[in-house]
């Protein structure tokens, strides 16, 4: 089945460390988004990519970095400088032009 | 600058009641897209109704409806007969060019 494959469901990182969260999609979707989520809030644009080797910033990306080296994988990697990195983070995708967005279950991101 | 409002934190409603929740936008570009998403505890995010500017008519996805007044900047959320299954959050989402914009959201809670 076609979908958006995000891991690890669950991450604990220790103060000063880099973690890269995994997200993967074989439906052949062109962009590729990743939000963050605090509790009780909604979702907050971190970066974003509509093709291979181009990526764009969100509102939040400070912190930050990403890559798109392949059409289906978008990593996000969450720096030491991002000061307050405990959230949750979705992954998402779509194809350019159309309006449906599909997102991944996300990661629960624990700073220790 | 796009904004998406939404003016209710908590919402309690009966098992088979109708229940509308509220969203406000604010965007100076003609050509938008409005969308509603569901998300449980589990946290995935599912979509449930989209709804183009320049719809004439309001968008409907079985008991889901969205009460659209442009004039207004208001793309409300109609869930009629609501369900135990209904409890979770709910986001109003808005995507003027090549990104989403949340609003805070609106947790339902169904009482049987």
């Amino acid at each position: 089945d076609g979908g958006i494959t995000q891991s690890p469901k669950y991450l604990f990182r220790k103060e000063g460390q880099n973690v890269t969260l995994s997200c993967e999609q074989n439906l052949n979707h062109d962009a590729m988004y990743w939000y963050r989520q605090d509790p009780g809030q909604g979702l907050r644009l971190i970066y974003y990519s509509q093709i291979v080797n181009d990526f764009q910033k969100g509102d939040i990306a400070e912190g930050y970095s990403v890559s798109r080296e392949k059409k289906e994988s978008f990593p996000l990697t969450v720096t030491s400088a991002q000061k307050n990195p405990t959230a949750f983070y979705l992954c998402a995708s779509r194809v350019v032009g159309s309006y449906g967005y599909t997102f991944g279950s996300g990661t629960r991101l624990t700073v220790v | 600058a796009q904004k998406i409002t939404q003016t209710q934190p908590g919402m309690f409603v009966q098992e088979k009641e109708a229940v509308t929740l509220d969203c406000t936008y604010d965007t100076s570009d003609p050509s938008y897209g409005l969308f509603w998403y569901k998300q449980p505890s589990s946290g995935e995010m599912i979509f449930l109704i989209y709804q183009g500017s320049y719809d004439q008519q309001n968008a409907t996805e079985g008991r889901y409806s969205l009460n659209f007044q442009k004039a207004r900047k208001s793309a409300n959320l109609v869930i009629s007969a609501s369900q135990l299954g209904d409890s979770a959050m709910y986001f109003c989402a808005m995507r003027p060019a090549q990104k989403l914009v949340f609003g805070q959201g609106t947790r339902l809670t169904i009482n049987p």
